[in-house]
């Protein structure tokens, strides 16, 4: 069983849509990230938050908005999608990552997203 | 910049046969640490091993060994009595061990398949 749940586990949208991904943690992380991986690829790291504030942007467009509401939760808000962000959105968390990364990362199963 | 190669895109092997997996990484740091991440297809990442640059000790986890040889910036993972579970895509990742916002830098995968 996962410790990072992402919900929804699937989701299928239009390109003039807006919605939102969930990540949710109970493992008193203080740091959470979001990872966009393309088929047969391996992760590649959009956003970072720590304590809440968001540390790291990979210049990321600005239709992947994120949101960190409080420590356990990670939100990312898309709007106005294009079919190429179609991918499977992985959330992580990790503790005391901004003391060293001495904790390894915890990912989610993950949010398999198509744009139409 | 760090990189990542994995250079066995796929591999292949029996039931209970022992198999490694490649990694070479290229940095110019002296402090990090570097991971060994499995994704069956259900997708969630899972951690398998972790190595601290500074340890000269190899790490082990169960079936799972490293052969980090820093000079030679090589961290193979060693997967002994392979299972059919043990089928997945397996990413070398490298973290520089430092304060403050960190980076995962992984490798393109390895897709690993076990045959019974």
């Amino acid at each position: 069983d996962t410790e990072v749940t992402q919900t929804p586990k699937h989701l299928v949208m239009g390109m003039t849509n807006k919605k939102s991904l969930k990540c949710e943690q109970h493992m008193g992380h203080r740091a959470m990230y979001w990872y966009k991986q393309k088929a047969k690829k391996p992760p590649e790291l959009m956003f970072v938050y720590s304590y809440e504030k968001l540390s790291i942007n990979e210049s990321v467009p600005s239709r992947f908005s994120p949101e960190c509401p409080n420590s356990s939760l990670l939100n990312l808000h898309l709007h106005a999608l294009q079919p190429e962000d179609s991918a499977l959105y992985l959330c992580a968390s990790s503790q005391h990552w901004d003391r060293g990364p001495e904790q390894p990362q915890h990912f989610g199963d993950g949010t398999r997203l198509s744009i139409l | 910049a760090q990189t990542v190669t994995q250079s066995q895109p796929e591999m292949s092997v029996q039931e209970a046969e022992t198999v490694t997996l490649s990694c070479t990484y290229d940095t110019s740091e002296n402090n990090y640490y570097l991971f060994w991440y499995k994704q069956p297809p259900s997708r969630q990442m899972i951690l398998v091993i972790r190595q601290e640059a500074y340890k000269q000790q190899n790490a082990t986890e169960n079936r799972f060994s490293v052969n980090f040889q820093k000079a030679a910036k090589s961290f193979s993972l060693k997967i002994s009595d392979s299972q059919l579970g043990d089928t997945a895509m397996y990413f070398c990742a490298f973290m520089k061990r430092r304060v403050g916002a960190q980076k995962l830098v992984f490798g393109q995968g390895t897709r690993l398949t076990i045959n019974p």
